[in-house]
């Protein structure tokens, strides 16, 4: 029992690349989450799905898209990679810590750094 | 949505108590208080989450008042792999369906030392 694999744990890409992380649980949670994390800052959600084929944008989705083909697996590309997007990402599947839905924990991966040059 | 407080940064001497504050003074009534700690150069991890009942497990204690307005994570001996940001975290309601979803701010980084 893996909890949420996140691949590869680092990439370099030129301005104008395009790559896809890559991120996958085997705890066969519904939610899966994409969050960045700057220098000194928290963590942004970018996107989430709540289902396998339903995603949604959260709080900085701009120059990102995702795919959850199945409910293992949440993607995140970057079509056209920009210095900005210079970060470190974080997949997190959602986990109940409890009975009833007000109340669940997240499983985080051990993230990607990610520098565009 | 209710937002937390943290002081940036706190530290500590190996083998003693250590409890990181936190206020959330707009905290809801059915909102839960959630601790992740990150290490370095890891993803978040889960430390513990309550109510209105102080909590405790083998990681830490969580100690609730009874206003709900602040809380403090106790951890009962530091050691230095205790070295690390600790978040204290509500739900947000404007993303993450209809679950809501956590938000990590910048946290309190704790500092161990032997």
């Amino acid at each position: 029992n893996a909890g949420v694999t996140q691949t590869p744990k680092f990439q370099v890409l030129k301005t104008g690349q395009s790559m896809t992380l890559q991120c996958a649980q085997d705890m066969n949670h519904n939610s899966m989450y994409w969050y960045r994390q700057d220098p000194g800052m928290g963590l942004r959600l970018i996107y989430y799905s709540a289902s396998e084929g339903t995603t949604d944008k959260g709080e900085v989705p701009n120059g990102y898209n995702v795919s959850r083909l199945n409910k293992r697996e949440f993607s995140l590309r970057l079509e056209s990679a920009a210095p900005s997007q210079t970060s470190v990402y974080f997949c997190a599947s959602r986990v109940p810590l409890s009975a009833g839905l007000v109340n669940y924990g997240y499983t985080f991966g051990s993230g990607t750094r990610l520098t565009v040059v | 949505d209710a937002k937390t407080t943290q002081p940036n940064s706190m530290e500590s001497n190996e083998e003693e108590p250590v409890h990181l504050p936190c206020n959330h003074s707009t905290i809801s009534g059915t909102d839960y208080i959630h601790w992740y700690r990150q290490l370095p150069s890891q993803g978040p991890e889960y430390v513990i989450h309550g109510l209105t009942s102080n909590v405790n497990n083998r990681m830490a204690s969580l100690a609730i008042a009874e206003d709900r307005k602040s809380s403090t994570l106790i951890l009962h001996r530091a050691t230095l792999r205790d070295a690390a940001v600790y978040y204290c975290i509500l739900r947000d309601r404007n993303y993450g369906g209809s679950q809501g979803n956590l938000i990590f701010g910048k946290g309190t980084k704790l500092s161990v030392k032997p």
